[in-house]
């Protein structure tokens, strides 16, 4: 079974910095990988995603994300953090091979200060 | 563009009562429905997948019980009963498992269910 992690419930990001969300990811065959925003009283809204091809997906607002399959990981990243961003960051993980069940990581919570 | 129209967006549930939630699907580009819940402390857990009309499905998870249909192609519903703690459902939906790029669910706006 699939399984996600991602270590930091909480990051706090200047305003102009960038700025890194780490997930890694427990699957034995071929994954496919998601990012997804999820703003105060709302639903989630999908990033980016990943299927095998090239490891650095580029997804809305000036995300990117980079799959490491000798690490396991699917890292987000930007380059410069808006007030905006302020929202909780959820990996997610899908088996590549068919099969419909996706596993959230448990999200981490972006905080900008100005 | 909304692909998912869920009903009610908040709900206050009397203890020991049920409640039934509804979602529309509105582009038949991704046919398969799912629900996920997401608890007090946002956490989300998967709990069904319905492709096809007539389908079914129950599961008890702490906190709740669940029932849910895929009534038609364009329609999936789900009873929630015994509900001891709040929490939000999801309704999503995405392309066709074994095919394409479209796999990432898709969510709704949610239905919040909170204890009386």
């Amino acid at each position: 079974a699939q399984s996600v992690t991602q270590p930091d419930a909480r990051v706090t990001v200047s305003e102009g910095a960038s700025l890194q969300l780490r997930c890694k990811y427990s699957y034995f065959g071929t994954p496919y990988l998601f990012w997804y925003v999820q703003y105060p009283r709302q639903g989630l809204q999908l990033l980016l995603k990943y299927y095998p091809g090239d490891p650095v997906v580029q997804g809305v607002n000036g995300f990117e994300a980079e799959f490491s399959k000798s690490n396991s990981s699917f890292h987000l990243r930007k380059a410069s953090v808006h007030w905006s961003d302020w929202a909780v960051y959820f990996c997610a993980v899908k088996p590549g091979t068919g099969g419909y069940k996706v596993v959230f990581g448990s999200g981490t919570r972006l905080l900008v200060s100005p | 563009v909304t692909l998912l129209e869920q009903n009610p967006r908040w709900r206050l549930v009397p203890r020991g009562q049920a409640v039934n939630l509804r979602c529309i699907l509105k582009n038949s580009q991704y046919p398969w429905m799912s629900w996920y819940q997401q608890d007090l402390q946002k956490q989300l857990q998967w709990l069904f997948t319905l492709r096809s009309p007539g389908d079914k499905e129950v599961k008890s998870l702490p906190g709740a019980d669940y029932l849910a249909t895929r009534v038609t192609d364009t329609e999936l519903r789900l009873q929630v009963a015994n509900m001891s703690q709040g929490r939000t459902l999801y309704c999503t939906c995405s392309a066709d498992p074994g095919q394409g790029n479209n796999q990432a669910p898709l969510f709704g706006e949610g239905t919040r269910l909170s204890v009386l």
